[in-house]
């Protein structure tokens, strides 16, 4: 079974650039999840979805962070204007079965805002 | 206070020897627990998840201590691949899943 897929590995911006990441979860899984990873922190969830629609935000910046799931399958997460705290890992997970069964994250795309 | 809490470590131990991390959760009304493998620059994986009755899978064992309102993970026999950061998460109510900072284990030969 092919992984969760993400894109780029690496994003290096100046601040108030914006910029995209690209994930593509398990064939099948219908939740799709966001988290940012600051260094030494655990992630932190921005977004979820359950296939197109939007199950949580509640942590998502909204006013620079945007994200989209289309056809319930594969997702971006924008950031637009970035600012330097926005270094971080972003992580990509999917499910099929519910959060109580725990998930697969996505390699992850690291960005560094300078 | 934080929903979830580890010592963030880090552990030092030799090869063969036995450790122990706990984690506390604020919210009494958490349905479900497991413990993620984290190394270094690289994604989470899940490791194990925590029942009420305590699970073992291999040399790892994971307790769950509802009343106290903390989950643990034994690791037995420490391998030197065992080093890694290992996260604790929770599952609340409508499944909002709160991880913890982690706890960093180095096992040395």
């Amino acid at each position: 079974e092919a992984g969760v897929a993400q894109s780029p590995r690496y994003k290096i911006i100046e601040k108030r650039q914006s910029v995209a990441f690209w994930c593509n979860p398990i064939s099948g899984h219908a939740t799709l999840y966001w988290y940012q990873q600051i260094l030494g922190q655990g992630p932190k969830l921005l977004i979820q979805f359950q296939n197109n629609g939007v199950v949580d935000d509640s942590q998502l910046p909204k006013d620079r962070f945007s994200a989209e799931r289309l056809k319930g399958v594969d997702s971006t997460l924008k950031i637009q204007p970035a600012k330097l705290e926005d270094s971080a890992v972003y992580l990509c997970a999917s499910t099929d079965r519910g959060a109580s069964y725990g998930y697969t994250f996505g390699s992850g795309t690291r960005l560094t805002v300078v | 206070r934080k929903e979830v809490e580890q010592d963030p470590g880090p552990f030092n131990v030799p090869e063969g020897a036995t450790v122990a991390f706990n984690c506390t959760y604020s919210n009494s009304a958490s349905q479900s627990f497991f413990w993620y493998r984290q190394d270094c620059r690289k994604e989470p994986k899940l490791l194990m998840s925590v029942y009420s009755s305590g699970n073992e899978d291999g040399r790892f064992t994971a307790q769950l201590n509802r009343a106290s309102q903390y989950i643990s993970l034994l690791i037995r026999d420490s391998k030197l691949s065992d080093s890694a950061t290992y996260l604790c998460v929770v599952n609340n109510v409508g499944f909002k899943t709160i991880f913890g900072a982690g706890t960093r284990l180095f096992v040395k030969a």
